[in-house]
C-alpha cells in the first residue's frame, strides 16, 4: 500500500516563504503531485514530479527527492488567498493517493 | 461550461434510505473516480472506472454501487446509509488511468441523520 506524512497545519504572514514537506512510502511509484483545496471547495492540481528536482510555476515551487521518499512544495510571496489546504499525493499502479493534507494559514 | 459536474450538492437523508448521485465529465478524459473526503479532510479514493470498466474498488462496502452507462458518466449509489457515510463525495476524471493530473467536481456533501 501507500502511506503519506505531511504536517496537519502550518501558519504565515503575508509574503514570506513557506514549505509543506511530504514524506512516503509505496512501492511502485510514478511521481509526487500537489493539489490545493480552498475551504468548501474541490481539490485542485498544482504541480507534479515525475524526476528528482525542483518545478517552478509562478510563485509556487516543488521538489522531489526519490532516493529520500520525500518532497516538498514551495510557496513564495504569501498571499491571503493562498490559506486552504495543500495534499501531496503519490501516483502508483492506477490510481492517486493523497496525504492527509496540510492546512495553510497566511496572517497579514 | 463545467468540466466535471456533480449532482446533487447537497443531500441530507435517513440512515437507511438510499441515495444516489451522479457524475458526468465533458473533457472527454477516459477515467474517472469517486473519491471521499471525511471531516478530517482525509481524501480516499474508493472506485475507477476506465472506460466504463471498473478498474479499482479499494475495499468499499457493498452497499456502494458505482455504474458508468459510458465514459463520461459515472455515478454512485448507496444502499441502507449509515451514518458513517456522512462525508464530502468527489467525483474526478482523468485523461488516462494512473494520471497525476485529475479534474474534481465541486464535491456531494452527504449528511447522514
Amino acid at each position: 500500500g501507500q502511506s503519506l506524512e505531511q504536517p496537519s497545519e502550518v501558519t504565515a504572514v503575508e509574503g514570506a516563504i513557506v514549505q509543506i514537506n511530504c514524506t512516503y512510502q509505496t512501492s511502485g511509484f510514478y511521481g509526487l503531485s500537489w493539489y490545493q483545496q480552498h475551504d468548501g471547495g474541490a481539490p485542485t492540481f498544482l504541480s507534479y514530479n515525475g524526476l528528482d528536482g525542483l518545478e517552478e510555476t509562478g510563485r509556487f515551487s516543488s521538489f522531489l527527492s526519490r532516493s529520500d521518499s520525500y518532497g516538498y512544495l514551495l510557496l513564495q510571496e504569501l498571499q491571503m488567498k493562498d490559506s486552504a489546504s495543500y495534499f501531496c499525493a503519490v501516483s502508483a499502479g492506477n490510481m492517486l493517493t493523497f496525504g492527509g493534507g496540510t492546512r495553510l494559514m497566511v496572517k497579514p | 461550461d463545467t468540466a466535471v459536474s456533480q449532482t446533487p450538492k447537497y443531500l441530507v437523508t435517513q440512515m437507511g434510505n438510499d441515495k444516489s448521485i451522479k457524475c458526468e465529465q465533458n473533457l472527454g478524459h477516459d477515467t474517472m473516480y469517486w473519491y471521499k473526503q471525511d471531516s478530517k479532510k482525509f481524501l480516499k479514493i474508493m472506485f475507477s472506472y476506465n472506460n466504463k470498466e471498473l478498474i479499482i474498488n479499494e475495499t468499499v462496502p457493498n452497499r456502494f454501487s458505482p455504474k458508468s452507462p459510458d465514459k463520461a458518466h459515472l455515478n454512485l449509489h448507496i444502499n441502507s446509509l449509515e451514518l458513517g457515510d456522512s462525508a464530502v463525495y468527489f467525483c474526478a476524471s482523468s485523461l488516462i488511468s494512473g494520471a497525476n493530473v485529475l479534474t474534481f467536481g465541486a464535491g456531494s456533501r452527504l449528511t447522514v441523520l
